[in-house]
């Protein structure tokens, strides 16, 4: 089936350790997006990347890192810098313009 | 940057009814919008898009209607039924969303059996 994964579903750990959320896309998408989602929120954009070895800052880069080394994956890191980073975290990819972003299943990360 | 308003938060109808929910964007360069639902726990889903040379869609009981000189548009739901009842969530774009979208806060609809 094509889709997109993200790993694990929930996540945790302890205060001032980075930790990376998986996103891989077997659907041949250029495209792919990190969102998170907060409580009674909208999603709010992390990272993008349009193509394979480059990627750029969304509205709130701060204190995650990304890479794009092969198109199916997209990982992102949320490091010790990223002062609330509790959260629901979703990746998506997309086609082109104009077309429809598809949406992995998220994951749950929780800070302690 | 693009800003997005989506009201109500809450949204309560019986089943049966229809439900419209209302969002307004502040760039004018925005040309596409899409719409999605959430369940809880899930990714959002695409359920409707409109592109900016375009004033309505419609796909059986969903409708989407853009008034791109008030900066607003809407997601129309007929004859609501239990399994409608999720987040919703608008979303705006400059680039047809290659530079990924801004979202609205989100309607959480409940269909009253």
């Amino acid at each position: 089936d094509g889709g997109i994964t993200q790993s694990p579903k929930y996540l945790f750990r302890k205060e001032g350790q980075n930790v990376t959320l998986s996103c891989e896309q077997n659907l041949n998408h250029d495209a792919m997006y990190w969102y998170r989602q907060d409580p009674g929120q909208g999603l709010r954009l992390i990272y993008y990347s349009q193509i394979v070895n480059d990627f750029q800052k969304g509205d709130i880069a701060e204190g995650y890192s990304v890479s794009r080394e092969k198109k199916e994956s997209f990982p992102l890191t949320v490091t010790s810098a990223q002062k609330n980073p509790t959260a629901f975290y979703l990746c998506a990819s997309s086609p082109g313009t104009n077309t429809e972003a598809f949406f992995g299943q998220g994951t749950r990360l929780t800070v302690v | 940057g693009e800003n997005v308003e989506q009201h109500p938060s809450t949204l309560s109808v019986q089943e049966g009814d229809s439900a419209v929910i209302k969002c307004t964007y502040s760039d004018s360069a925005s040309n596409y919008f899409p719409w999605y639902k959430q369940e809880l726990g899930k990714g959002p889903q695409l359920i409707i898009d409109i592109r900016s040379n375009v004033g309505e869609k419609k796909d059986q009981r969903i409708a989407v209607t853009l008034n791109k000189t008030a900066k607003h548009f809407s997601l129309h739901i007929t004859e609501t039924q239990p399994e409608d009842s999720a987040v919703y969530f608008c979303a705006a774009s400059i680039r047809g969303g290659a530079d990924g979208l801004t979202f609205g806060k989100g309607t959480h609809l409940i269909i009253q059996p």
